[in-house]
This record gives structure tokens, C-alpha cells and sequence, in this order.
């Protein structure tokens, strides 16, 4: 069966620390696919970004930036300098190739106090 | 281009009654996916379409819960002889049913069972 553990609960930082949020997954699909969304307290999950199993590049957008290591099963995410508009609940997520759903994390809530 | 909508935004019933969740996809997105989420949790997959049918409803709770896609576009998410422990929020994703299939999530219903 397919897992995600985000072991952090809720975090908290004053601004422009760096952060990070960790995520851990279990699968014995050879080929996978990990995202992260943000949900801010409007409710509306926005999707941030996807891993391919396959390319563990990592991954740096803006302020933003990802890990993805195989060889410990992590894609954890870093927000670089927080701000407050960063605040809100971080899912990861995992799901197998083709038309399959998603298994979510239990979220991370974040919250950046000015 | 337009997202993913939901309708209605909130709704208040009683035990026992029947409700009906209505989800509009982006368009030209042939998978729809309906997630629920409890609060604190993240969102747990209840069924998936790809066009008409239902290919995956693995998640769904029992028989109170049911979904239909008639035309291929919209869905309905039906709930009858609704209990407190539905209250929560559920969520419509759709993609493009194809590759990696990123989903793309509407704002979601928050349902509260009296």
C-alpha cells in the first residue's frame, strides 16, 4: 500500500526564516509520482509542483525549492526567506502512473508571523 | 482559462436527509476525481472518473455515497440518508486523463450534517 507521513505537524517562523517541510513516502511502484500542494484558509488546494520517480533532479522555483532523494524516500520542500502569504497547510502527495489517485500527507500547517 | 467549480460552496442539512454535490472540471479534462477531507486530515480519494464512467470507486464509504458523470463533464456527487460523521469537505479534481495527470482542485463543498 502506498503512504505519505508528514511527520510536522505545524510549524512556526517568523519572517524571512527558511523553512522546511518534510515528507516521506512508501510505494513499491517502480514508477511514481510525488507532488505538493498548498492549501491557504481559503480552502482551495493550488498545486505547486510534481516529481517524476525517474529524475531526482531537484528542483528550485523563486523562494521556493525541493529534494527529492529515492535512496531515502524524501521530497521535502524549503521555502527560502518565508513571508506571511506563505501561511497555510502543505500537503504532500504520492500517486502510481496512469489515471490513479492520490494519497495525501496530513499536512503541515505553516504558519510565518510577521 | 476557468478552473475547477464547485457548487454549492456550503451546505447545511439534516441527519437523514439527501444532498447532492455538484462539480464543474476544467474544460477538456477527461479524469474527474471527488476527494473528501476531514479537518485536520488531508483529502481521501472517493472515486474517479475518466469520461462517463466510474473507473475507481474503491474509496467510497458504502451505498449511501454515489456519483454519476452522465455527459462526460459534469458530476454529482450524491449522498442519501446523510449521518453527522459526512460532515466534512469534499473536493473535485480533474486533469487531463493522460501521462503524469496533474489534478487540479475546485474550492470545494463544506458539508455540515445536523
Amino acid at each position: 500500500a502506498q503512504k505519505v507521513t508528514q511527520a510536522q505537524t505545524e510549524i512556526s517562523v517568523v519572517e524571512k526564516e527558511d523553512v522546511t517541510l518534510d515528507c516521506v513516502y512508501e510505494t513499491r511502484d517502480t514508477t511514481y509520482y510525488l507532488f505538493w500542494y498548498k492549501q491557504p484558509p481559503s480552502g482551495e488546494l493550488v498545486f505547486l509542483i510534481r516529481r517524476n520517480s525517474f529524475d531526482e533532479q531537484n528542483e528550485i522555483s523563486g523562494r521556493y525549492s525541493w529534494n527529492f532523494q529515492k535512496s531515502t524516500s524524501s521530497f521535502n520542500f524549503t521555502i527560502t526567506a518565508s513571508q506571511v502569504v506563505d501561511s497555510a497547510v502543505y500537503f504532500c502527495a504520492l500517486k502510481s502512473s496512469g489515471n490513479t489517485p492520490l494519497v495525501f500527507g496530513k499536512g503541515t500547517r505553516l504558519s510565518v508571523i510577521a | 482559462g476557468a478552473g475547477v467549480s464547485q457548487t454549492p460552496s456550503n451546505k447545511v442539512t439534516e441527519k437523514g436527509k439527501y444532498v447532492e454535490l455538484r462539480c464543474d472540471p476544467i474544460s477538456g479534462h477527461t479524469a474527474l476525481y471527488w476527494y473528501r477531507q476531514s479537518l485536520g486530515q488531508g483529502p481521501e480519494f472517493l472515486i474517479y472518473f475518466q469520461g462517463t464512467g466510474a473507473a475507481d470507486d474503491s474509496g467510497l464509504p458504502n451505498d449511501r455515497f454515489f456519483a454519476v458523470r452522465p455527459e462526460g463533464s459534469v458530476s454529482t456527487l450524491k449522498i442519501q440518508r446523510t449521518e453527522r460523521g459526512d460532515s466534512a469537505v469534499y473536493l473535485c479534481a480533474s486533469s487531463l486523463g493522460q501521462g503524469p495527470d496533474t489534478q487540479y482542485f475546485g474550492p470545494g463543498t463544506r458539508l455540515t450534517v445536523l
